[in-house]
């Protein structure tokens, strides 16, 4: 297993374009998050899916984010109309979910996809 | 609403010597996990530790081990024997009640830990 993998790395697009990020998560693991992290903070949630359901949405994304994961295997998150503050590191996390246990629950991140929004 | 605090932004250690990186958490929940995360200059971000709120001893895993102290909200990494590689951006992060079903982090701003040759 290759872990969690993340792509584009790097985007770097004009205000108002959409851009898409895509994440494989590991194969037997149920649950994908993702995640935002803006320069010198630490991540903020912004969305999970048990599955393909999407199940909990931060007030952070707004409507020009949609993120889906059909089948509930890989994840896209789509920004729309970019802006300058999107500019940010989008993480993606995934976790083999087994119950209430937290300890059952541990978050393995891919290595991030950088947006920068000039 | 939970918080968590690491009041250090940066640490600077010589090699071999051991470090704390400190961490004050916020929570109403009786039942709760904090974990740290290592993310190195690559981005990705490297599960070190978990605590559990009704876990008696300090977690350790090899060099890593968790001072927490419940009464005092407070879950401190320590690092033994600390190595170049260990130079890092540390998180710490708490899982809200297993009750609740998103079971996800919230992070601190982080400590950038640097180790001296």
């Amino acid at each position: 297993d290759t872990g969690v993998s993340q792509d584009p790395r790097h985007k770097i697009t004009k205000r108002g374009q959409n851009v898409t990020f895509r994440c494989d998560p590991i194969s037997e693991h149920n649950r994908l998050y993702w995640y935002r992290q803006t320069l010198g903070q630490g991540p903020e949630f912004l969305t999970y899916f048990q599955n393909e359901a999407q199940l909990e949405k931060s007030r952070l994304l707004s409507d020009r984010f949609s993120a889906e994961r059909p089948k509930g295997s890989f994840s896209t998150l789509e920004i729309q109309r970019t802006e300058q503050g999107d500019s940010a590191m989008y993480l993606c996390a995934s976790s083999n979910y087994r119950g209430r246990a937290p300890g059952a629950n541990v978050l393995t991140f891919g290595a991030g996809s950088r947006l920068t929004v000039l | 609403a939970q918080k968590i605090t690491q009041t250090q932004p940066g640490m600077f250690v010589q090699e071999k010597e051991a470090v704390t990186l400190d961490c004050t958490y916020d929570t109403s929940d009786q039942s709760y996990g904090l974990f740290w995360y290592k993310q190195p200059s690559s981005g990705e971000m490297i599960f070190l530790i978990y605590q559990g709120s009704y876990d008696e001893q300090n977690a350790t895993e090899g060099r890593y081990s968790l001072n927490f102290q419940k009464a005092r909200k407070s879950a401190n990494l320590v690092i033994s024997a600390s190595q170049l590689g260990d130079s890092a951006m540390y998180f710490c992060a708490m899982r809200e009640n297993p009750a609740r079903r998103a079971q996800k982090l919230v992070f601190g701003q982080g400590t950038r830990l640097t180790i001296n040759p």
